[in-house]
């Protein structure tokens, strides 16, 4: 079976300091990878998404970025977090190709709070 | 703008009794839609979906309705229990069209299921 992963759990950054957050899925290949975030009470916004190895498209303009330098492997960084930035961070995978369905399914999430 | 919406943002509702969740999109190029269920600090489920060539979808407890020309769709839980209490979100894609498979979420409901 497929499952998710991602590290850590809860940040707690300075403004100013670079940021890391690591995503791997197992069970899969060739997945799509999806990074999102939830500000405070609100819905899930799209920040990037990645159909292949060093593929990543870009939703909204921002102050992070990602990286997919393996298959199942997906990071997003920042190299000077924002107070803005602090939210509940949440990566995702889909299948490709598979005919007439759309699911995501989701990690754990990271909660990041910028001082 | 927000292509999916969920227009209550919370729903109690006694347990036993049915939770009604609708959803509405503005985007008619959407062809498959999803129910997600999300407790806080977790990353969000996949409870269930439906595609556009259907109306209805069922499975257990968890309903899925499509009304294309009024472009809505709503969530029926029956019967309501404590333990889905939580905050549902509605997601739309456009399956094969969008790069990526990408959803796009609605702004979620919380519900509230009173013993």
């Amino acid at each position: 079976s497929q499952t998710i992963h991602q590290w850590p759990a809860t940040l707690v950054q300075p403004v100013g300091s670079p940021l890391s957050l690591e995503c791997t899925v197992e069970g899969t290949s060739n997945p799509n990878l999806y990074w999102y975030r939830q500000a405070a009470g609100r819905g899930l916004q799209l920040l990037f998404y990645s159909v292949g190895i060093g593929q990543i498209s870009s939703e909204v303009p921002q102050n992070l970025s990602a990286s997919r330098p393996q298959d199942r492997q997906f990071i997003l960084s920042s190299k000077k977090l924002l107070l803005s930035d602090s939210g509940f961070y949440l990566c995702a995978w889909g299948t490709q190709g598979l005919a007439g369905s759309n699911e995501q399914f989701f990690g754990p999430g990271t909660r990041l709070t910028v001082l | 703008d927000q292509q999916v919406k969920q227009n209550s943002p919370s729903l109690s509702v006694q347990e036993g009794r049915i939770s009604i969740l609708n959803c509405d999109y503005t985007n008619s190029m959407f062809d498959y839609f999803l129910w997600y269920k999300k407790y806080p600090a977790e990353g969000p489920t996949f409870l269930i979906s439906i595609s556009s060539i259907k109306d209805k979808n069922e499975d257990g407890r968890f309903t899925v309705f499509l009304n294309k020309s009024a472009k809505h769709l709503s969530l029926h839980i029956v019967p309501s229990q404590p333990g889905d209490s939580a905050v549902y979100f509605c997601a739309a894609s456009e399956v094969f069209r969008a790069a990526g498979n990408k959803l796009t979420f609605g702004g979620g409901t919380r519900v509230l299921v009173k013993p």
